[in-house]
Order: C-alpha cells, then structure tokens, then sequence
C-alpha cells in the first residue's frame, strides 16, 4: 500500500534558522506532490507542488521543495524561518494521477514552533 | 467570496444523535473530499466524489455516509454519533488529482 512518511514529528526552532523537514513516499509509479501547511485554528493550503520538470520547485513564503525520485524524498526547505511561520506540515502524493483514482494520501504532519 | 464553505462551523451533540455537515465549493471542481482530523493532527481521508460517483471509500464505519446531489455540494451525514467521532471534519476540492483547497472545518463535540 502507498504510504507517505514524515520523519520529523515536532520541530523547534529559532527565527533565522534554516528548515529541512522530510517527506518519503512509498510508490513506484508517476506522483504528483504537494507541501500543505495548516496554521494554527485554520484549514490546510497549499504551499507548493511538483507534478513534472524542475525538481526544484519554489513555493509560497520563501519554501522550496526538492524531489528526488532514486530516494523518493520531497523535502521541504526554508533558508531562514520567521515566527510566523509556526504551524502543521504536510506532505501529499497523490498516487499514479494518470489513471485517475485520484488517491490522496497525507502525512502524518510535522509540528514546527518558531521561537522569536 | 468563499471557496469551499463548511455548515455549521462547531457542532456539540449527544452520543447517539444524527447529523449532518455540508460542504460547498464554487471553484467549479470535478472532485471533492471529505476529511478527519484528530486531535493530533493526524488527516485521514474519508470519502471523494468524482462527478457524483464515490471513487474512493476509506475503511470508515457505514455510519457515515456522503451524500452529493450536485458537483458543487458533498454532504457528510454521521448516524449514532459515538465520542469518537469527535474531531474537525474538513471538506475540500480539487480538479482530478491537482491542488486541494480546503473548507474551513468542522469541529464536532459528541458528548
């Protein structure tokens, strides 16, 4: 079954710090990817997505997010955080998007305090 | 104007009761979800409706039930409410498999 991990459960950091926060997907066929972030009291909104080309990809608010297909990774990036980026990650594949089922699957979320 | 909007916005109710939640979304989307989150933020996908058709139904209990009488509605009906339903309950859309926009949640209390 595909499954999404992230490794990094809770996250604290100081402002300026740098952000890496992983994402490993278990599934061999074409994926489409997706960084969601969740602040606190609101709903999910995406900060950005991979379907094809550049595995670099840039997002909202200074995130990047670098796909790499032999380690079926799509960490997500930030060089220097700000308080106001406190909120809950998640990492999203959506499995074989070709043949339309259309499965979503989420990860469990990363919890990420910026201290000022 | 609002993307996906979600009735009621809190919902407290005995254990046991029937109710239900509506969602909207007027993005002209093809595909809608509905969602449970936990208390640790844990998102679990229920139900998605592609075109009034139910293409995806995760191992939940048959007490739950969508119900969409348009592309721009899915309705999410919880008979005999059990404590352990209580969670936020978030609904969104999508064209296919493309970005999901989100409803503002629905935050269900069973007492």
């Amino acid at each position: 079954a595909q499954s999404v991990s992230q490794h990094n459960h809770h996250v604290i950091l100081s402002e300026a710090a740098s952000l890496e926060l992983g994402c490993n997907y278990s599934y061999g066929g074409t994926v489409n990817l997706f960084w969601y972030v969740q602040y606190p009291g609101q709903h999910l909104q995406l900060l950005l997505k991979y379907f094809s080309g550049d595995p670099l990809v840039k997002g909202i608010k200074g995130f990047e997010a670098e796909f790499i297909k032999s380690k079926f990774s799509f960490n997500l990036r930030k060089p220097s955080v700000q308080w106001s980026d406190t909120a809950e990650y998640f990492c999203a594949v959506n499995a074989d998007p070709i043949s339309g089922t259309y499965k979503y699957i989420f990860g469990t979320g990363t919890r990420l305090k910026v201290l000022a | 104007d609002t993307a996906v909007s979600q009735t009621p916005k809190y919902l407290v109710t005995q254990m046991g009761n029937d109710k239900s939640i509506k969602c909207e979304q007027n993005l002209g989307h093809d595909t809608m979800y509905w969602y449970k989150q936990d208390s640790k933020k844990f998102l679990k996908i229920m139900f998605s409706y592609n075109n009034k058709e139910l293409i995806i139904n995760e191992t939940v209990p048959n007490r739950f039930s969508p119900k969409s009488p348009d592309k721009a509605h899915l309705n999410l009906h919880i008979n005999s409410l059990e404590l352990g339903d209580s969670a936020v309950y978030f609904c969104a859309s999508s064209i296919r498999g493309d970005t999901q926009y989100f409803g503002p949640g629905t935050r269900l209390t069973v007492l």
